[in-house]
């Protein structure tokens, strides 16, 4: 199947720092990505969707100027977490799905992120 | 909108022993259906999926999940499962078109035990 890339996996930052995570789609382009948020024990919470060369959506709570997206190309979006707190702390994971709605839906491994 | 419930957050199971996870959502228009598998600190890997046609839709692993329009469900079902299966179990539906994301249930964590 095609394949997500996500980098890196785990990471360490210390509290008002930034973070850049980077998804990419390794075979396929993709004009949609999207990236969720996932907490202990909890389901994935979508975040945002993010289009290539225009803005991103942002879901309803989910602050635009601490989560920056950028989807420059068909093959990478990036979600930085600007001045990281240690509530940021979370797994971050993206997603890109190959065409249509009648596909299905391929998942990067996942970021640890852990503010300190 | 769509919604869904995974009506279970916990299910323990003895190896060999089947086992059904319940999924039901909401939605006001068409759905597709899918469940998927996350294993610790990694990413969700499709088990199966329900765009249309028969009702019962058969994935990887043994695994195998029924749609039910009706009752809005769509269950996952093993007859046997492995030590190998315990894992977070994610019910998700999606709109029928393109650019839509996948929104999940809470998750069910499968635990099977010998």
């Amino acid at each position: 199947g095609a394949v997500v890339s996500q980098h890196p996996s785990r990471v360490i930052c210390k509290s008002g720092t930034s973070v850049k995570i980077e998804c990419r789609s390794l075979d396929f382009q993709a004009t949609t990505m999207f990236w969720y948020r996932q907490f202990p024990k909890k389901s994935l919470m979508l975040m945002a969707t993010s289009n290539e060369g225009s803005k991103a959506t942002y879901e309803q709570g989910v602050e635009k100027d601490k989560f920056l997206i950028n989807h420059a190309s068909l093959t990478l979006s990036t979600l930085t977490v600007t001045s990281a707190h240690p509530e940021d702390s979370s797994f971050y994971i993206c997603s890109a799905r190959l065409g249509g709605a009648n596909t299905e839906a391929f998942f990067g491994q996942g970021t640890r992120l852990t503010v300190v | 909108a769509q919604s869904v419930t995974q009506l279970d957050s916990q299910v323990p199971v003895f190896e060999e022993a089947p086992v059904e996870l319940r999924c039901n959502y909401s939605s006001s228009v068409s759905v597709y259906l899918f469940w998927y598998v996350q294993y610790p600190n990694q990413g969700l890997q499709l088990l199966l999926k329900y765009l249309s046609g028969s009702t019962l839709v058969k994935g990887i692993n043994g695994f195998e999940a029924e749609f039910n329009k009706s009752q809005t469900s769509f269950h996952l079902r093993k007859p046997s499962v492995h030590i190998s299966d315990t894992a977070e179990y994610f019910c998700a539906v999606s709109a029928p078109r393109a650019g839509t994301a996948l929104i999940f249930g809470k998750g069910t964590t499968l635990s099977v035990s010998s």
